[in-house]
């Protein structure tokens, strides 16, 4: 069974452009978190999307939005970007909302020039 | 929001010895879980707890639900070099949020 993908891996931008980042769950699973990591933060918990609906947000700014397609597939954009957004963006799958067995992805690593 | 106090931040041992090391909360958590991160990966899940005073083995890890339900540690026993990696506790409160909340993670070397 395949895992969790994420594209791209690596992604270089400047102050006050846009990006958007992509998540494949793994098959069959309908739920899909996003983190932010960085090393001073730890992993900071973006928000969860399940049958393509947002189910849970955390405390990021409105820059910051995701969505889930009906395949569950899920793209995070951050719109704006700022220095302090330069992190390590992790996508999580798991078969329901909620659910404490969460499979991560390998991430995406955004650094903001 | 919620935030885990995970120490040690670092910790550098010889191979074979045992580690230990521990999460605490300032609020009730009704999960416990323990993470494991290597370099170029997303986190990988090693054990879940849900209940207090649960004690857990994973092979050579185990850990433990405190009973005041703020707290959990991990143990590893005889140290490998493959157990290199940052250690993540994460834990969901109780009451009505969700989303797991991270520690700040334990970063693991072993020397040979």
């Amino acid at each position: 069974k395949a895992g969790v993908t994420q594209t791209p891996r690596y992604l270089i931008k400047t102050r006050g452009q846009q990006v958007t980042l992509s998540c494949s769950p793994i098959s069959g699973h309908r739920s899909v978190s996003w983190y932010q990591q960085t090393p001073g933060q730890g992993l900071q918990f973006l928000f969860e999307y399940f049958s393509e609906t947002q189910r849970n947000k955390g405390n990021f700014p409105g820059r910051f939005s995701g969505r889930q397609f009906s395949n569950s597939r899920s793209e995070m954009n951050v719109s704006t970007l700022e220095l302090g957004d330069s992190a390590l963006y992790l996508c999580a799958s798991s078969l329901v909302e909620g659910s404490n067995e969460q499979f991560f992805g390998p991430g995406t690593r955004l650094t903001v020039l | 929001g919620q935030q885990l106090n995970q120490s040690p931040q670092s910790m550098f041992i010889q191979e074979g010895e045992d580690v230990s090391m521990n999460c605490t909360s300032s609020s009730i958590f009704n999960t416990w879980l323990w993470y494991k991160q290597e370099p170029g990966e997303g986190p990988v899940l090693l054990i879940a707890l849900y209940k207090a005073g649960e004690l857990t083995s994973n092979g050579r890890l185990t850990a433990q639900f405190g009973i005041t339900r703020k707290d959990s540690f991990l143990n590893i026993s005889a140290s490998i070099p493959s157990d290199v990696g940052i250690y993540f506790c994460a834990g969901r409160p109780s009451g009505s949020a969700r989303q797991l909340t991270f520690g700040s993670g334990t970063q693991l070397t072993v020397l040979p």
